[in-house]
């Protein structure tokens, strides 16, 4: 079963707009971190956001929120007031359990911002 | 500070040759891995270190493949021999001792062609 799903493959926003990413995921484990990945063009994996399970809020870096909701086991990206060096896609990624090193990863979104 | 760096950036080989990327993590972290990205696969994580140790190759596709980390400023993957399947970008990702929150810094990859 996939852990990390990402239903988006692709979006349009216009410029200055939000737009919220999907991410839904699936562990047994009551320990786990969520984190969010951009991918421009150029190819390298950018660190956005990370929200650990026990976090009591939403984390927010920036522009960047994410949308955490537990009970759907949901952890969606929001970006505010895109801008149009936001074209990339966009990569969820889950840790299961404290010590567990491996992230695994969903398909991705490919975000295109308008002007 | 600088980030995690691989050589080469792009990587133009034909079947049957000898590939070898080179990674240099960040100073002072002590994890390191190896990704694969492909369209149809998406990122797969090939092989872990920690404190120059492998401790997980579970994802190394077949024997052709081999890591190696001699000290904690370097790394390799080598593909030996090379075929046109293992066309894809490579990265190298580091982290920091792992309490629980870690995120993985991930380089600009190398882009292997194999013709």
């Amino acid at each position: 079963a996939q852990k990390i799903t990402q239903t988006q493959p692709g979006m349009f926003v216009q410029e200055k707009e939000a737009v919220t990413l999907d991410c839904t995921y699936d562990t047994s484990d009551p320990s786990y971190g969520l984190f969010w990945y951009k991918q421009p063009s150029s190819g390298e994996m950018i660190f956005l956001i990370y929200q650990g399970s026990y976090d009591q809020q939403n984390a927010t870096e920036g522009r960047y929120s994410l949308n955490f909701q537990k009970a759907r086991k949901s952890a969606n990206l929001v970006i505010s007031a895109s801008q149009l060096g936001d074209s990339a896609m966009y990569f969820c990624a889950m840790r299961e359990g404290t010590s567990d090193y491996k992230l695994s990863f969903g398909a991705g979104t490919t975000v295109t911002v308008r002007a | 500070d600088a980030g995690v760096i691989q050589s080469p950036r792009h990587e133009v080989t034909e079947m049957g040759q000898e590939v070898t990327l080179r990674c240099k993590p960040i100073s002072g972290h002590n994890s390191l891995f190896w990704y694969r990205q492909t369209m149809m696969r998406g990122l797969e994580l090939l092989i872990y270190f920690n404190n120059n140790v492998p401790i997980d190759d579970s994802g190394m596709p077949e024997d052709r493949f081999s890591a190696k980390m001699p000290n904690a400023s370097f790394s390799t993957l080598k593909i030996q021999p090379s075929e046109p399947r293992d066309s894809a970008v490579y990265f190298c990702a580091s982290s920091p001792r792992w309490t629980g929150k870690e995120t993985q810094y991930f380089g600009p990859g190398t882009r292997l062609l194999v013709l």
